[in-house]
């Protein structure tokens, strides 16, 4: 499967700075989904990201896939602490197969 | 959330016993995944189906075994439960048009003593 590293594995930061998540990969990847997931709940849908050089905004939320297709980012602007969790990117494979990252958990105090 | 519900939600059971988790749906959906969550693995695939009893491996599938004798039904068994299969369980089913996203069910939480 396509294996992909993501860092930091954790982050805390306190509520107004902005925070950065990354997702590398040694292969080429076709597209990449990112997803949250609440403390004690369920991972959620974010986003998927397909073309090379691709950029979408989700309010504060800002998704960059690689020129090269090899990483991918999420970058939120001015946390908020409904921000808390932890993110994972996943690369898609054959039958709709997600490979999750080991993701980064974001921790935001007042 | 893709009306997707979990049973049990907590289970806790003794080494050596077989376990059955069930993941029910209520669309119709073609994809359904099983995953484990352990800290510091993220998920990980154990089985996926792409119909009714057609089932694949993931890439963590020893002890683990899958049916899926309905559409709606996608049940994981563990055959003789050990304390590494300890862990957060979810089941998924993936949408077949536009983006193909999954969307997850609660979770079961088992643990094996």
């Amino acid at each position: 499967g396509q294996q992909v590293m993501q860092i930091p594995q954790y982050q805390h930061v306190q509520e107004g700075e902005d925070f950065t998540t990354y997702c590398n990969s040694s292969t080429t990847l076709s597209n990449i989904q990112w997803y949250k997931q609440r403390p004690g709940g369920h991972p959620v849908f974010l986003i998927q990201l397909v073309k090379s050089g691709e950029v979408k905004k989700q309010k504060r939320l800002t998704f960059q896939f690689g020129e090269a297709k090899k990483n991918s980012s999420l970058h939120i602007t001015a946390t908020q602490t409904t921000d808390v969790g932890t993110y994972f990117c996943a690369p898609t494979g054959t039958a709709s197969k997600l490979t999750f990252g080991t993701g980064t958990r974001l921790q935001v105090t007042l | 959330d893709a009306g997707i519900t979990q049973s049990p939600r907590h289970k806790v059971t003794e080494t050596g016993t077989p376990v059955t988790l069930r993941c029910h749906q209520t669309e119709n959906h073609r994809y359904m995944y099983w995953y484990r969550q352990d800290p510091g693995h993220g998920l990980r695939l154990i089985h996926y189906s792409y119909g009714v009893k057609d089932t694949d491996k993931g890439e963590v599938s020893d002890g683990y075994s899958v049916s899926r004798s309905k559409t709606e039904d996608f049940l994981l068994t563990l055959e003789s439960a050990t304390s590494s299969q300890t862990s957060v369980y979810f089941c998924a089913i993936s949408v077949t048009s536009g983006t193909y996203e999954q969307y997850f069910g609660p979770g079961t939480r088992l643990t094996v003593t």
